[in-house]
């Protein structure tokens, strides 16, 4: 049974600062990984998908890399900005069963 | 092109009664899953459809049901409601296979008093 775990659970940082979450799922046998924010009572914002195949994607201040076989992944934000504030899923998507696996999140709070 | 939509935002019901929710995907979208959020499990599988066809369902009882429409849009029921159905439901589509980026909705709110 696919797990994933996300640490830190939550995290504080002042403005302005790099910060990486980490993700980690304990089958590899994945098709992708898919990094989400997810602002108070909204729905969830698609932020990075990494194709198993993929070593990373960048996208603006983003930047996630994926290990398959070490069945981890990092977020890496450049910059941070009291606007990046939200939780942040990471998910797996194996491919034979169809469904996104979730990890439980990390907090993220970048004070101004 | 408009993003994932749920109807209704927000609902309110009692035990034991029933309740249906709607989710339209981005057009062109042939895959919806629903997932079910929790403060204390997180966010959980219930069930996939494409083209009409549920592909997998997840550990959720009998209660819980669903089903896609010809034009992919899809619907779940719950009946017989209980307390611990409140939650956060997402919706969410993808091209085809759920290979793509999924998107999701805004979800609807259940609360069951």
């Amino acid at each position: 049974k696919q797990e994933v775990t996300q640490i830190p659970a939550a995290l504080s940082v002042p403005e302005g600062e790099n910060l990486v979450l980490n993700c980690s799922f304990t089958d590899s046998a994945i098709y992708n990984l898919q990094w989400f924010r997810q602002d108070p009572g909204k729905g969830l914002t698609s932020l990075l998908l990494i194709q198993s195949s993929q070593r990373e994607q960048t996208s603006g201040r983003l930047n996630a890399s994926l290990d398959k076989s070490s069945g981890r992944s990092t977020l890496y934000i450049a910059a941070s900005q009291p606007g990046d504030s939200a939780t942040y899923l990471c998910a797996v998507y194996r491919g034979s069963n169809y469904k996104l696996t979730f990890g439980k999140g990390t907090l993220l709070t970048v004070n101004p | 092109k408009a993003g994932v939509t749920q109807t209704p935002r927000y609902l309110i019901k009692t035990r034991g009664q029933q309740v249906t929710l709607s989710c339209s995907p981005i057009s062109g979208h042939r895959s919806v899953s629903w997932y079910q959020q929790t403060p204390g499990q997180g966010l959980q599988f219930l069930f996939e459809y494409f083209s009409e066809t549920q592909r997998n369902k997840g550990n959720f009882p009998g209660r819980f049901s669903g089903r896609q429409f010809s034009n992919s849009r899809s619907e779940m029921n719950v009946s017989t409601l209980e307390l611990g159905d409140s939650a956060l439901y997402l919706c969410a589509s993808s091209l085809a296979a759920g290979t793509e980026t999924q998107y999701f909705g805004p979800g609807t709110r259940l609360l069951v008093l």
